[in-house]
Parts: C-alpha cells; sequence; structure tokens
C-alpha cells in the first residue's frame, strides 16, 4: 500500500513553461485534494474533487487546472509558471469530513 | 464559508513543561475539526480530529483537544513536553460538505 504518491519531488521551471504534478493514491478514497504551502501561510486549498469527474475550485485556484478521470489519479496543472508559484505541493486523499492522508510533496521553484 | 485562525506562529516551551497551541475556528455549520503535524521535510500526518462525539478529544503522542463551541475554539495541549514534539502543528476545520481549510500554523519548539 503505498497511500498517496507524488512526482516530481523536485522541480525547476522558467517563467512561462507549463507543466503538470502527477498525484496517485491506492486507497480508493473519492475525495482528493491540492495545497501549496508557503512559509506564515499554512496549507492554502487549490483544487478539490470529490468523486471522478467532479473538481471545484478551492482558496487560490487562479493559474492552475485539475481534472479527475478515475478515482485513483488527481494531476494538478500550472498553465504558465510564474515566480509567485514558487511553493511546495501536497497533494491529500481522504474522506472529505475525516482524515486526510499527505503525499511526500513537490518542491516547485519558477525561476 | 469556513476559516481557522491560529494564534502564534512560534511557540517555544522546555521539555517536561505544558504545551498550548491555539485554534479558532468560524464556521456556519457544526464543524468537523482537525489538528495535523508535520515533522520537518515530510507530509502532514493526522494527530486528532473532532467529529461531533465528545468534545474533549485524544489523539496520539499524548496531545488531547477540547471543542468549546460557546469560545469557537479548539485548542491542542498536551501536558509535559518532549524533544520529539518539536515541529509544525496545524488546526484545520471541514464543513462537512467538501472544502477541508487550514490556518497557518504554529512552529513548536522545545527547550532543552
Amino acid at each position: 500500500n503505498a497511500g498517496v504518491t507524488q512526482t516530481p519531488k523536485f522541480q525547476v521551471l522558467k517563467t512561462g513553461q507549463s507543466m503538470t504534478l502527477q498525484c496517485a493514491q491506492d486507497m480508493n478514497h473519492e475525495y482528493m485534494s491540492w495545497y501549496r504551502q508557503d512559509p506564515g501561510m499554512g496549507l492554502r486549498l487549490i483544487h478539490y474533487s470529490v468523486g471522478a469527474g467532479i473538481t471545484d475550485q478551492g482558496e487560490v485556484p487562479n493559474g492552475y487546472n485539475v481534472s479527475r478521470s478515475t478515482t485513483e489519479d488527481f494531476p494538478l496543472r500550472l498553465l504558465s509558471a510564474a515566480p509567485s508559484q514558487t511553493s511546495v505541493y501536497f497533494c491529500a486523499a481522504g474522506g472529505s469530513t475525516d482524515t486526510q492522508y499527505f503525499g511526500p510533496g513537490t518542491r516547485l521553484t519558477v525561476l | 464559508a469556513q476559516s481557522v485562525t491560529q494564534l502564534g506562529s512560534h511557540v517555544s516551551v522546555s521539555e517536561g513543561a505544558l504545551v498550548l497551541l491555539r485554534c479558532n475556528y468560524s464556521s456556519s455549520v457544526p464543524p468537523y475539526l482537525f489538528w495535523y503535524v508535520q515533522y520537518p521535510n515530510q507530509g502532514l500526518q493526522l494527530l486528532l480530529k473532532y467529529t461531533s462525539a465528545a468534545t474533549l478529544v485524544k489523539g496520539i503522542n499524548g496531545f488531547e483537544a477540547e471543542f468549546k463551541k460557546s469560545e469557537t475554539s479548539f485548542h491542542l495541549t498536551k501536558p509535559s513536553a518532549h524533544m520529539r514534539d518539536a515541529a509544525e502543528y496545524f488546526c484545520a476545520v471541514s464543513d462537512r460538505a467538501s472544502k477541508i481549510i487550514f490556518g497557518s500554523g504554529t512552529r513548536l519548539s522545545i527547550r532543552p
């Protein structure tokens, strides 16, 4: 049981580039979410999904896109990277009113 | 919309002293409340959760939290701090529908 996996662990992008952060879970949870963690700001919710084919915006969705074609996968796309998107990104899976299981994170730097 | 405020971005206590980390929430419906811990360079893991059963919730590693509706608080406590408790702690609230919102975190330091 791998739990929640994220790839890559580290990534450096140039301004304007696009990329996809991968997130996968093997626990069959319907609820998945993406957060970004910045110093002094805690975790801020970017997007979340309550099941395959259903996604919604969180607190800071601008500049990010998500889709959920399967229960297992919930990729996060950066459409045109900006320095303000430099952050650590965490994916989580769990019940929407229950324990969230977090992945190890992706550290992204945008130059 | 729900929100969480954690008072004190950094708390420092001596080993063996009481730990008190403060969390106040705002929610238009009876909330679910959580405390998570993050050790350096790791993801978050659940310490404890309140889901409208007992108001005093016991978690892992000797931590507990009390839900006080009148004060809209869910403060985290531990009677005796240990060096291994040094970490960042996050309070979170769920509106029972979908979103789970986290606070800004409190970094706990333990002095020998």
